[in-house]
């Protein structure tokens, strides 16, 4: 079965601050997808990122990057020199490639609460 | 502008007077899906949609019907609402799995529902 576990429920870190939000799952399929998204207090869901479990890559996008390590199931999300704008609920979420009928459910974590205080 | 649209945003009812959400995409995305989100239990799937006339139930579906009469409409009924269907819902589309990849899911603003 899948399962997205995030263990920090919530973190409290100072502007410019680095911050890494862990993000570790659970899968039986050799393809899945995952990805991370972010809920601002307004409450939509903002796409971070995808990343299927044939790229190991690390990926940065600005003051973003995640860290993808197939051998511990994890895919980590940090945030570089935080800002006040970066708090946010984020949510890491798995989608396994082979799903009945076709489904292509995203399993979610419980999400982190990050709040960057000036 | 590529979106994900639903109506109402906010909505206070009260037990078993029928309502429906609805969810529109200006994407020609083929699959559609919703979802509900409940504080300490993160979001969840109700139902999915593969694409016109093809639904299915996700993990949640007790208390709710959806109907995918057009590729861009992808309704959420609930004909006898309950308290417990207090949440706030997402409605989400993504092109569908070409080759088995799964794209990114493009999400409503979401709906908050309060059942009195």
């Amino acid at each position: 079965a899948q399962k997205v576990t995030q263990a920090q429920t919530e973190i409290s870190v100072v502007e410019k601050e680095d911050v890494t939000l862990d993000c570790v799952y659970e899968t039986r399929d050799t393809t899945y997808y995952l990805f991370w998204y972010k809920q601002p207090p307004s409450g939509e869901l903002v796409f971070l990122i995808r990343r299927n479990s044939f790229d190991e890559q690390n990926e940065i996008s600005g003051r973003y990057s995640w860290n993808f390590q197939k051998s511990t199931s994890s895919f980590n999300f940090t945030i570089t020199a935080s800002q006040v704008v970066d708090s946010a609920v984020y949510f890491c979420a798995l989608s396994e490639a082979q799903q009945q009928g076709g489904s292509e459910k995203l399993v979610f974590g419980k999400g982190t609460k990050l709040t960057v205080n000036p | 502008e590529a979106q994900v649209t639903q109506n109402p945003r906010y909505l206070i009812t009260v037990t078993g007077k029928k309502l429906t959400v609805t969810c529109s995409q200006n994407m020609n995305h083929e699959y559609m899906s919703w979802y509900r989100q409940d504080p300490g239990l993160g979001l969840r799937q109700i139902y999915y949609s593969m694409n016109v006339e093809v639904t299915d139930k996700g993990d949640v579906p007790e208390g709710y019907k959806v109907s995918r009469k057009e590729k861009r409409n992808f309704p959420l009924i609930l004909e006898s609402p309950s308290p417990n269907q207090t949440s706030l819902y997402f409605c989400a589309s993504s092109p569908g799995t070409l080759a088995g990849v799964h794209n990114e899911q493009f999400f409503g603003p979401g709906t908050r529902l309060t059942v009195l």
